[in-house]
């Protein structure tokens, strides 16, 4: 089986930073994504990483430690639209990616 | 460019009835997966459709299936509908099996009564 555990919920005021963690236990390993979902929305590409280290997009960088089992997103100079539920993901194998039950994120003025 | 596109948007079936889902990938892709994503948890993954056949499947019964076409397009199936089968019916395509880049579709949201 597959065990992906993130927080359900945090709460950071704009312009703060904030870390989502993640911890993964998985049967298989080839890369992991995060991806940002808004309230009744499709779930959008964030980041991957499948190298040890640190990703950085703009405002949003990913780190991964592959010994570790364990990454996090790192949100930079919030912004009321980063309000969203952020998914943690495992690529398994070449085909299936099991997702963590995604922190909601509530960014407060 | 149009992106993954899935009808209906929202459906209202009752137990025990069937119901079909539909996918169309975004332009250039060829690999169609489907998750399934109860309310507050992270999407599930169903199975995924390459080269029309089923490639991989996820932990669930054998009510659902489902059929890719030759154009890309594929559609979920789910027979004898549970309570518990209400979701979003997320659909993500991709170019080729190992790419990483996937793009999700907005969903299906169904609701069992």
């Amino acid at each position: 089986g597959q065990n992906i555990d993130q927080p359900t919920e945090m709460t950071a005021t704009e312009g703060a930073i904030v870390q989502i963690n993640c911890t993964y236990q998985t049967s298989g390993f080839n890369g992991l994504f995060w991806y940002q979902q808004h309230a009744g929305e499709a779930p959008t590409f964030l980041s991957y990483n499948v190298l040890d280290g640190l990703e950085e997009k703009g405002r949003f960088s990913s780190f991964l430690s592959r010994s570790k089992g364990y990454s996090y997103l790192l949100l930079k100079e919030l912004q009321m639209k980063d309000s969203a539920s952020y998914l943690c993901a495992v690529r398994v194998n070449d085909y299936k990616l099991s997702f963590g039950a995604g922190t909601t994120v509530t960014v407060r003025a | 460019d149009a992106g993954v596109t899935q009808s209906p948007t929202h459906l209202i079936k009752t137990r025990g009835q069937q119901v079909t889902l539909r996918c169309s990938p975004k332009s250039g892709h060829d690999t169609v997966s489907w998750y399934q994503q109860a309310l507050g948890q992270g999407p599930q993954f169903i199975f995924q459709y390459y080269e029309e056949e089923e490639r991989q499947r996820g932990n669930f019964p054998d009510r659902f299936s489902g059929h890719q076409f030759p154009n890309y397009s594929s559609e979920l199936n789910v027979n004898a509908l549970l309570l518990g089968d209400s979701a979003l019916y997320l659909c993500a395509s991709r170019f080729g099996r190992t790419s990483n880049e996937q793009f999700f579709g907005p969903g299906t949201r169904l609701t069992v009564l």
